[in-house]
């Protein structure tokens, strides 16, 4: 079955601290990757996402993600987080399926401690 | 431009009642998903409409159903409520391509007692 598997569900780390979120999905063929934020109290909102060209994806906040696709792996990154970024975090797979069904992994919770 | 709006915004119902949660999407947008959303689960996906037409659907019961009408507002309907559908219900709304971006509403909470 298609499944998004993120690797960690609770993430600490201080201010300044580099961050990485694991990310894989089990499909074939051509997939769309995004990764998605749920800041406290507010909607659901995108942070880049990928559907082709240059793996390496720049999004909004400094937020980047690289697709390796040997790997099916979509790992979000950032050098150096703040206070703000607390929030959590969700990585999604669309992929067309006589329609597209956009499928989230279960999220990861990331406290940033200032 | 007008977000996803989704109401009610909280729903308490006790066990065997059913429920219709509405979900009016975006201007122009065509394509509705919902989602079940619990704490550690993610977002579970549950059908995804487009034109009036059911296209894809989620691994749940039949209990839950939709529909989406001609200006692409929809609703979902969970029939026979249980207690492990207390969770807080998402729709989102998009052109309907899978490339671009899904907006999602604020949710429906939804307990079931």
């Amino acid at each position: 079955a298609q499944s998004v598997s993120q690797h960690n569900h609770h993430v600490i780390l201080s201010e300044a601290a580099s961050l990485e979120l694991g990310c894989n999905y089990s499909y074939g063929g051509t997939v769309n990757l995004f990764w998605y934020v749920q800041y406290p109290g507010q909607h659901l909102q995108l942070l880049l996402k990928y559907f082709s060209g240059d793996p390496l994806v720049k999004g909004i906040k400094g937020f980047e993600a690289e697709f390796i696709k040997s790997k099916f792996s979509f790992n979000l990154r950032k050098p150096s987080v703040q206070w703000s970024d607390t929030a959590e975090y969700f990585c999604a797979v669309s992929q067309n399926t006589g329609g597209f069904k956009t499928i989230f992994g279960a999220g990861t919770r990331l406290f940033v401690k200032a | 431009k007008a977000g996803v709006t989704q109401t009610p915004r909280y729903l308490i119902k006790t066990r065997g009642q059913q429920v219709t949660l509405s979900c009016s999407p975006i201007s122009g947008h065509r394509s509705v998903s919902w989602y079940q959303q619990t704490p550690g689960q993610g977002l579970q996906f549950l059908f995804e409409y487009f034109s009036e037409t059911q296209r894809n659907k989620g691994n749940f019961p039949g209990r839950f159903s939709g529909r989406q009408f001609s200006n692409s507002r929809s609703e979902m309907n969970v029939s026979t409520l249980e207690l492990g559908d207390s969770a807080l219900y998402l729709c989102a709304s998009s052109l309907g391509t899978g490339v671009e971006k899904l907006f999602f509403g604020s949710g429906t909470q939804l307990s079931v007692l």
